[in-house]
């Protein structure tokens, strides 16, 4: 089945604890993204990858990274969370090269204390 | 900045009315748009493309006005399970896609 996974899908952590958030893809895609989605704010991009080794700022790429070592997995990095990044996360993925449909992951629900 | 811009609602309607959105996005290079659906706390998914000439999918049509810059999703018969928040999208040649904060759905039985 296609689809794009995230892990986890909820986490509690504290000010400060270095964490990470998953995403893989098994559609061969070479564009992934992640969003973060707040009330009223909607979906912003934080950060964006056009292919291996390949990755961009979004709107909102302050106190996170991002790394493309292999074309399926796009994994978020929060060295230092803070409560402002509590929040709902979206790994999203699609081909290139067309305005195609992007998949997105089922979400992760970030919780900074 | 390139923006897409949607009336948040919510919109409350009956089940069996007629109900359009539109948006308008500010990128004038932008060549195609979208529209995606999203229940509560779910992951957001493509509802339809829009196609410069407009298209038609059962009771949802999307059109596209380039010279005004803005698209509109129109709802036929609107059923109880069309409730969600509707995503306008717009993709911008190199950059990638913008989307709007959405507009929320409501039908009521």
């Amino acid at each position: 089945e296609a689809q794009v996974t995230q892990n986890p899908r909820y986490l509690i952590t504290v000010t400060g604890k270095k964490l990470t958030v998953t995403c893989s893809q098994n559609m061969n895609h070479e564009y992934m993204s992640w969003y973060r989605q707040d009330p009223g704010l909607g979906l912003r991009q934080i950060y964006y990858s056009m292919n291996v080794e390949v990755t961009d700022k979004g709107d909102v790429p302050e106190g996170y990274k991002v790394s493309r070592k292999e074309k399926r997995n796009f994994p978020l990095i929060l060295e230092s969370p803070s409560p402002n990044q509590t929040s709902l996360y979206f790994c999203a993925s699609s081909l290139l090269g067309s305005p195609y449909e992007q998949y997105f992951g089922p979400g992760t629900r970030l919780t900074v204390t | 900045r390139k923006e897409v811009e949607q009336d948040p609602g919510p919109f409350n309607v009956p089940e069996g009315a007629t109900v359009a959105f539109n948006c308008t996005y500010s990128n004038s290079a932008s060549q195609s748009f979208f529209w995606y659906r999203q229940d509560c706390r779910k992951e957001p998914k493509l509802l339809m493309s829009v196609y410069s000439s407009g298209n038609e999918d059962g009771r949802f049509t999307a059109q596209l006005n380039r010279a005004s810059q803005y698209i509109s999703l129109l709802i036929r018969d609107s059923k109880l399970s069309d409730s969600a928040t509707y995503l306008c999208v717009a993709e911008g040649g190199n950059t990638p896609l913008v989307f709007g904060k959405g507009t929320r759905l409501s039908v009521i039985a």
